[in-house]
């Protein structure tokens, strides 16, 4: 079974400080993983990817990678107000040709 | 690079009537994907195309569910005998086919079955 598991929160915290998402997914043998972030009535948007273990940085946005635990998160330094949405996790499992989304975690910077 | 479109953005339909979307993905991307998404759950997939080939279909689409791209350019989805259990939203995405499987998504289409 292809799973993608995220905490549906909400996660809440204070405007400047680093938020941390999470999500863990059930196939070691999977090769890309993406966050989309999604305002309430709005479609997914694309905001990182990342296919192999470690870091990656994109401005505010950090994606991190550990294929043996089987887990990505995205760190979002210096939140801001506008940053308040529904972040999705979404993974293309190996041999596929779709992507596998998690429910999403709800994000509030207050 | 006008992005991917969906049309309409909302519709409102009675039980049992049949309803189509339509979806023009980004030119020059070759596949073409529809999910659906219902409040508080990620997009579940749907199915998807390369160029005009429908190459996967998912359990979730029934046999009242049929999509077609017939020239490899926009996309139809056709729900027949609608269900209250179809009200969502269907989202379309595109994606270049470069191996790295990033979907871009249309604005989608939010369906109201009453």
């Amino acid at each position: 079974q292809k799973e993608v598991e995220q905490n549906s929160g909400p996660l809440s915290v204070p405007e400047g400080a680093i938020a941390s998402l999470n999500c863990t997914y059930s196939d070691r043998g999977s090769q890309s993983f993406f966050w989309y972030r999604q305002y309430s009535g709005k479609s997914p948007e694309l905001i990182m990817s990342i296919y192999s273990n470690g870091d990656k940085e994109d401005g505010r946005f950090t994606a991190q990678l550990n294929k043996a635990s089987q887990y990505v998160s995205l760190l979002i330094r210096d939140s801001q107000p506008s940053d308040s949405a529904t972040y999705l996790c979404a993974v293309n499992f190996h041999g596929g040709s779709t992507l596998t989304f998690g429910k999403g975690t709800m994000l509030l910077v207050s | 690079d006008t992005g991917v479109s969906q049309d309409p953005r909302h519709k409102i339909t009675k039980r049992g009537q049949n309803v189509t979307f339509r979806c023009d993905p980004i030119s020059e991307h070759n596949r073409l994907y529809w999910y659906r998404q219902t409040l508080g759950q990620g997009p579940e997939f749907l199915t998807y195309f390369q160029n005009e080939a429908q190459l996967e279909k998912s359990r979730l689409l029934s046999d009242r569910f049929s999509a077609e791209r017939p020239k490899g350019s926009f996309s139809t989805l056709e729900i027949q005998r609608t269900e209250q259990g179809d009200s969502a939203m269907y989202l379309c995405a595109s994606s270049p086919s470069d191996g790295n499987e990033k979907l871009f998504f249309g604005s989608g289409t939010q369906l109201s079955v009453l």
